[in-house]
């Protein structure tokens, strides 16, 4: 089945450390997305991607970074620079940058320890 | 700054009631519009999109856009306890989606 595997479901990130969420698609979705959600909130755009070796920030990439080497994988990584990291990441695709509904994976919830 | 705004709630309806969920975006160049379902601690899944003014319908569901008002519901008709979730409206344009806070609907059964 095609779709989109985030991992881990659960992360925990200690002071000063960072730590990288994974995601694949079997897609071949050109574009990919890294979405931060907080408690009662929508999704906020991090970092998306267009193709492979290109990427953009999103409206809110401070403290975070990105790697699109391969056209399936997205990984995000967490710097000790963000100060309040614990939220729910979601990695989502589509085909390419129209306008057309996007897939997500079942996301990585992030905590401090 | 480009947004999309929706009431909170929570939306509370009885069983078999008629549900609408409203949502209205600042962005006139807005092209595609879509409905998410999320239930607590899971991932957005696509309910509806549209495109084009006027209604489009899927079984249960109904979204409704006009793009004059920047205005797009989602009716949700013979409400089921199993419909109880937060429902998400976006907008897009080209790479850009942008995300409301979401309506939290309680179904009562």
């Amino acid at each position: 089945d095609g779709g989109i595997t985030q991992s881990p479901k659960y992360l925990f990130r200690k002071e000063g450390q960072n730590v990288t969420l994974s995601c694949e698609q079997n897609l071949n979705h050109d574009a990919m997305y890294w979405y931060r959600q907080d408690p009662g909130q929508g999704l906020r755009l991090i970092y998306y991607s267009q193709i492979v070796n290109d990427f953009q920030k999103g409206d809110i990439a401070e403290g975070y970074s990105v790697s699109r080497e391969k056209k399936e994988s997205f990984p995000l990584t967490v710097t000790s620079a963000q100060k309040n990291p614990t939220a729910f990441y979601l990695c989502a695709s589509s085909i390419d940058g129209r306008p057309i509904p996007q897939h997500f994976g079942d996301g990585t919830r992030l905590s401090i320890l | 700054q480009k947004e999309v705004e929706q009431n909170s709630g929570p939306l509370s309806v009885p069983e078999g009631a008629i549900a609408s969920l409203n949502c209205t975006y600042s962005d006139r160049g807005s092209q595609s519009f879509f409905w998410y379902r999320q239930y607590s601690g899971k991932s957005p899944e696509l309910i509806m999109f549209i495109y084009s003014n006027g209604d489009k319908e899927d079984g249960r569901f109904t979204a409704q856009l006009n793009k004059a008002s920047q205005y797009v519901s989602l009716l949700i008709r013979d409400s089921q306890p199993s419909d109880s979730a937060t429902y998400l409206c976006s907008t897009s344009g080209t790479y850009k989606y942008i995300f409301g806070t979401g309506t939290r609907l309680k179904v009562l059964a």
